[in-house]
């Protein structure tokens, strides 16, 4: 138990669903990150978020939205996506932004078809 | 682009020690290296965190040269439970004077009886 919570666990939808994932921080973290790993392949930081004001947005498609009403949540709003945006969504959180000590949920992982 | 190398792959057997080696030859001043453990579909977990010389827990060991230019992540008496992907994590200083968290490949450590 990392004290990060990720919602659902697995996720099915078509390239027309919208759906969301959720993460949940009980850390008392102010920094929190989405990101996203395909098959076999490096984490990819997508968003950053610090005191729940986004920080880092690393050139991601519009069909991805993050959303983070408090430094205790964060949303990834999921709209007309692809095939190939299927991977392992993780979140994270960290005391500050940038501190290398990352505590992850246990992902989300998303299948498009 | 991560500010880390490290070997994709490594194999090993149960009862011996395993040395994975990270270079981070633009590593600045003020920066931590962190190592993670990640198994397949699930988030990276923390290992170990150091500075300079070498510090110890009770899952690993980490040997930080003087030039820190590299670091050894030293995991002792393996087992089949220690087969997973290895991250080395050096935060990459931007502008804004805060550090950016981009992962490498990793080493995929393979345990054998």
């Amino acid at each position: 138990e990392t004290g990060v919570t990720q919602t659902p666990r697995h996720l099915v939808m078509g390239m027309t669903n919208k759906k969301s994932l959720k993460c949940e921080q009980h850390l008392g973290h102010n920094a929190m990150y989405w990101y996203k790993q395909s098959a076999k392949k490096p984490l990819e930081l997508m968003f950053v978020y610090n005191f729940k004001e986004q920080t880092e947005n690393n050139s991601v498609p519009s069909r991805f939205s993050p959303e983070c009403p408090n430094s205790s949540h964060l949303f990834l709003h999921l709209h007309t996506l692809q095939p190939e945006d299927s991977a392992l969504y993780l979140c994270a959180s960290s005391p500050d932004r940038g501190d290398e000590k990352l505590f992850f949920g246990s992902g989300t992982q998303l299948s498009v078809l | 682009l991560a500010k880390t190398t490290q070997p994709i792959s490594m194999d090993s057997y149960e009862g011996q020690e395993v040395n994975i080696t990270c270079s981070h030859n633009n590593i600045a001043t003020n920066d931590y290296i962190t190592w993670y453990q990640q198994f397949p579909s699930q988030g990276p977990r923390f290992i170990i965190q150091g500075y300079k010389t070498k510090v110890t827990n009770e899952v690993a060991s980490l040997f930080i040269p003087a030039d820190r230019k590299s670091s050894t992540l030293s995991l002792p008496r393996v087992s089949l439970s220690d087969t997973a992907v290895y991250y080395c994590l050096v935060g990459d200083l931007v502008s804004g004077g805060y550090n950016k968290l981009i992962f490498g490949a990793g080493t995929r450590l393979a345990v054998h009886p």
